[in-house]
């Protein structure tokens, strides 16, 4: 089946650096990727959704200067997260939509997530 | 844009039959997903309605009513490893958006 592999799947940093996160997808192309942000014991919230070759659409209150979305293949999206502060720890996760459009089979599949601590 | 409501918490006894159920309201509407999510690892797919109707997998059984904004997912013969959140989706315009989850503990 379809993988999207995220990477790195944990990272600590110091507060005012920046973390970069990739999300592939391994045997799709994607021409459309998500990336959700989880804060412990809610749920998925969309920051923004990225487009191959263009620019990403973030969602309402979600800093487009602070969250950097790369999508610039077909297979890889990279969201970094900029002067990251301890505000921002938070369960990142990335989602991928098969090119070939939606039907009963289309389903989106998901990276592993990575767990952001920032000290 | 979209809301999503679910129940924040259920409990069912192993052995048993349970039904989460989600409305939304949305524009536009391309499908309705359900997810498993264990705590500390990423969403997993249980299913995705597009129609009308029930679908059934296994265990695991999804409902849609697309006039009445309604879903539910039912879930047979629980067991223990069911114990998880249970994450409403729905695909609306241009992207997917995420209820808050079902909470469901499954006990002896």
């Amino acid at each position: 089946g379809a993988v999207v592999s995220q990477h790195p799947s944990w990272v600590i940093c110091k507060s005012g650096t920046s973390v970069k996160i990739e999300c592939r997808s391994l045997d799709f192309q994607a021409t459309t990727m998500f990336w959700y942000r989880q804060f412990p014991k809610q749920s998925l919230m969309l920051m923004a959704t990225s487009n191959e070759g263009s620019k990403a659409t973030y969602e309402q209150g979600v800093e487009k200067d602070k969250f950097l979305i790369n999508h610039a293949s077909l297979t890889l999206s990279t969201l970094t997260v900029t002067s990251a502060h301890p505000e921002d720890s938070s369960f990142y996760i990335c989602s991928a939509r098969r090119v070939k459009g939606w039907g009963t089979n289309e389903k989106l599949f998901f990276g592993s997530g990575t767990q952001l601590s920032v000290l | 844009g979209q809301n999503i409501d679910q129940p924040t918490e259920m409990t069912a006894t192993e052995g048993a039959i349970v039904q989460i159920n989600c409305t939304y309201q949305t524009s536009g509407f391309n499908g309705l997903f359900w997810y498993q999510q264990h705590a500390g690892e990423a969403p997993t797919f249980l299913s995705y309605n597009v129609l009308d109707g029930l679908e059934e997998k296994g265990r695991f059984s999804s409902f849609l009513s697309r006039s009445k904004g309604y879903s539910y997912l039912l879930l047979k013969e629980l067991q223990m490893k069911d114990s998880a959140s249970y994450l409403c989706a729905v695909w609306g315009y241009q992207k997917v958006t995420f209820g808050i989850g079902t909470k469901l503990q499954v006990i002896p």
